[in-house]
């Protein structure tokens, strides 16, 4: 069965350290996309990234990259000099092929940046 | 701007009442969907569907129900709310031509109390 787990609950950080979250998945299909979703307190999730399961590439996107390692079945985070406006809850999810755009989410990772 | 609008922020009701949760999007997407936010549970996944007058059974159906009449319209019903179904429930769109790796977009959640 499709799982995702972020083991991290909560981390708290300080302005301009890096800061990389945690995401383990598993899933018997060979075909799968995996995202990355922010929830500030406003409470609307907003998509960062997706990936699917043939594209190991690393990304980055300005302080944020993403390391896709199928090897170890992880999908991990890392904002680099982090700054307050990242304070939120982030979540890790995972769609399979055959499933019509459905996402399982990880449990969230709430993060807090403190100035 | 794309949009998922959630009617009501914050509910509260009362043990046994019907509870209406309703959701509309402006972006002419097939897929709709109904996932319930819990601390330490992540975001799971309610009820969706694919096209009017149809709907699938998520993870966590029970004690729900759902209906969608108009495209852009999917309403998510609690026949007889308790005070364990006291979440935040969000509501996402996606289109079909996206695929399983399809973007989900979000509302901005509606907090629901139950007393």
């Amino acid at each position: 069965a499709q799982k995702v787990t972020q083991a991290q609950t909560e981390i708290s950080v300080v302005e301009k350290e890096d800061v990389t979250l945690d995401c383990v998945y598993e899933t018997r299909d060979t075909t799968y996309y995996l995202f990355w979703y922010k929830q500030p307190p406003s409470g609307e999730l907003v998509f960062l990234i997706r990936r699917n399961s043939f594209d190991e590439q690393n990304e980055i996107s300005g302080r944020y990259s993403w390391n896709f390692q199928k090897s170890t079945s992880s999908f991990n985070f890392t904002i680099t000099a982090s700054q307050v406006v990242d304070s939120a809850v982030y979540f890790c999810a995972l769609s399979e092929n055959n499933q019509g755009g459905k996402l399982i989410f990880g449990q969230g990772t709430e993060l807090s940046v403190k100035p | 701007d794309v949009k998922v609008t959630q009617s009501s922020r914050y509910l509260v009701k009362r043990t046994g009442e019907k509870v209406f949760l309703e959701c509309v999007q402006d972006m002419d997407h097939e897929n709709m969907f109904w996932y319930r936010q819990d601390p330490g549970l992540g975001l799971r996944l309610i009820y969706f569907s694919y096209d009017v007058k149809m709907k699938e059974k998520g993870d966590i159906p029970e004690g729900y129900s759902v209906s969608r009449e108009k495209k852009e319209r999917f309403s998510l019903i609690l026949e007889s709310a308790s005070t364990n179904q006291t979440s935040m429930y969000l509501c996402a769109s996606s289109t079909l031509a996206g695929g399983p790796d399809g973007e989900l977009f979000f509302g901005e959640g509606s907090r629901l109390t139950v007393l």
